[in-house]
């Protein structure tokens, strides 16, 4: 499975938007790319996932780049209750549709100032 | 919409007791199951997954075990626990297979070994 680079920390703004990066240069081409975020002492909380094109949902959007070998995570518009850690995931979309399983590395700990 | 309760948030046991933790999801039908272990300072540890009633398959050997007694229904149990047994015990749910399906968390069991 492709491993994920992330930067270890990041801060911003209020009301700015947060972009976080994720490198994922070894991804093959049936791999997803996700985004979870752990607030501390919660549970993850998905976020947002893509193949090749870009996503967006209510909480953010998802860049990832034509060859696709790195991402953006993008938070509008950031909060101070979006200080969390967040993880860029890649997880294979393996034969027969098995499950899969979730293995976080250590993530970028974003911190939203006021 | 599907939500996911697990209980107790935090739990102190003492060596060699048993353990039960539950959890159950609300809103959807035929979920597929999991159970994650997340130790601090490491990341996020798939213990046990579950696609239907009674079928149960296990990641790690341990003294862990789980069951699946009804369709939204998960339990973590053990016989005699032991000090490695600390950590953040997490239950997720996706539906569907494959990678393009989220898994979503609860909101954890804290659980200290004395």
């Amino acid at each position: 499975d492709a491993k994920t680079t992330q930067p270890p920390s990041m801060d911003c703004a209020e009301g700015r938007a947060a972009n976080l990066p994720c490198n994922h240069s070894t991804i093959s081409g049936n791999e997803y790319v996700y985004w979870y975020r752990q607030i501390h002492s919660q549970g993850p909380q998905y976020i947002i996932h893509g193949l090749k094109n870009n996503e967006t949902n209510e909480m953010a959007s998802l860049i990832i780049t034509e060859d696709r070998k790195s991402s953006t995570l993008i938070l509008p518009h950031a909060t101070l209750r979006d200080t969390a850690v967040y993880y860029c995931i890649v997880i294979p979309n393996r034969s027969g549709g098995s499950n899969y399983k979730l293995t976080f590395g250590k993530g970028t700990l974003l911190t939203v100032n006021p | 919409s599907q939500t996911i309760h697990q209980w107790p948030a935090t739990l102190v046991q003492p060596v060699g007791s048993p353990l039960s933790l539950e959890c159950t999801v609300e809103g959807t039908s035929n979920p597929n199951l999991y159970w994650y272990r997340q130790a601090a300072g490491r990341g996020l540890q798939l213990l046990f997954y579950s696609v239907g009633i009674g079928q149960i398959s296990s990641e790690v050997p341990q003294n862990l075990s789980a069951s699946r007694p009804q369709d939204r229904q998960f339990i973590l149990s053990s016989k005699k626990l032991l000090l490695s047994d600390s950590g953040f015990y997490l239950c997720a749910w996706s539906v569907g297979r494959g990678a393009n399906q989220p898994q979503h968390f609860g909101d954890g069991t804290r659980l200290s070994i004395l």
